[in-house]
């Protein structure tokens, strides 16, 4: 069974702070790795990550992806309270000619001022 | 450029009804994908739409059941509600047709919160 693993499942820092947060994965018929923010309502879009060791940048946010270990980091650094949302982590996989996603259950991250 | 929207936002519904929650996809995209979110859990993929047919399912029982109509947006229905059916529903939308958006992540409505009584 396709699997998705993050952890801290939560996880309170103070601003300024640097955090990693993980994500390993099972799954069959792998495509790419995709982190998502989810504040309130819809899950938005971080970085997707498809081949192992090049690492994504996004100002304080990067991530990189291990295809010989499965697994993914996120990193924030100089963290902010804006930065307070639930992490995702979803790996998508080819099936029947359909891209399904697979999630984990999210680190929720909390920045205190 | 409108993103993905979904209707209605919040709905609130007693055990054995029935309900139908509609998503139009983000301009461009002609597949739709729906999950539900369960409190403090990540989503959990339902099925996918593409060409009006649905192409791939979870783990879902059939009382969960969809369309996608030739505009691509597309409607979740679900049968002889549960107290567990309780949940944010999320669709999301992306392209198999244009090649240039083909590897793009899929993108996210805001959800119809669905509460059952």
């Amino acid at each position: 069974e396709d699997k998705v693993v993050q952890s801290p499942l939560s996880l309170v820092v103070h601003e300024g702070d640097t955090v990693t947060l993980n994500c390993s994965y099972e799954v069959t018929n792998f495509r790419s790795l995709l982190w998502y923010k989810q504040e309130k309502k819809a899950p938005t879009f971080l970085f997707m990550l498809t081949s192992s060791g090049i690492e994504k940048k996004s100002g304080r946010l990067s991530s990189i992806l291990d295809k010989k270990e499965l697994f993914s980091i996120l990193n924030i650094t100089a963290t902010q309270t804006g930065d307070s949302a639930v992490y995702l982590c979803a790996v998508a996989y080819s099936g029947g000619g359909a891209d399904g996603l697979t999630f984990g259950k999210g680190t929720h991250l909390i920045i205190q001022p | 450029d409108a993103g993905v929207t979904q209707s209605p936002t919040h709905l609130i519904k007693t055990r054995g009804q029935q309900v139908t929650l509609r998503c139009s996809p983000k301009s461009g995209h002609d597949t739709v994908s729906w999950y539900q979110q369960a409190l403090g859990q990540g989503p959990q993929f339902i099925f996918q739409y593409y060409e009006e047919e649905e192409r791939q399912r979870g783990n879902f029982p059939d009382r969960f059941s969809g369309h996608q109509f030739p505009n691509y947006s597309s409607e979740l229905n679900v049968n002889a509600l549960l107290l567990g059916d309780s949940a944010l529903y999320l669709c999301a939308s992306s392209s198999q047709r244009q090649v240039t958006l083909r590897n793009q992540p899929q993108h996210f409505g805001d959800g119809t919160r669905l509460s059952i009584l």
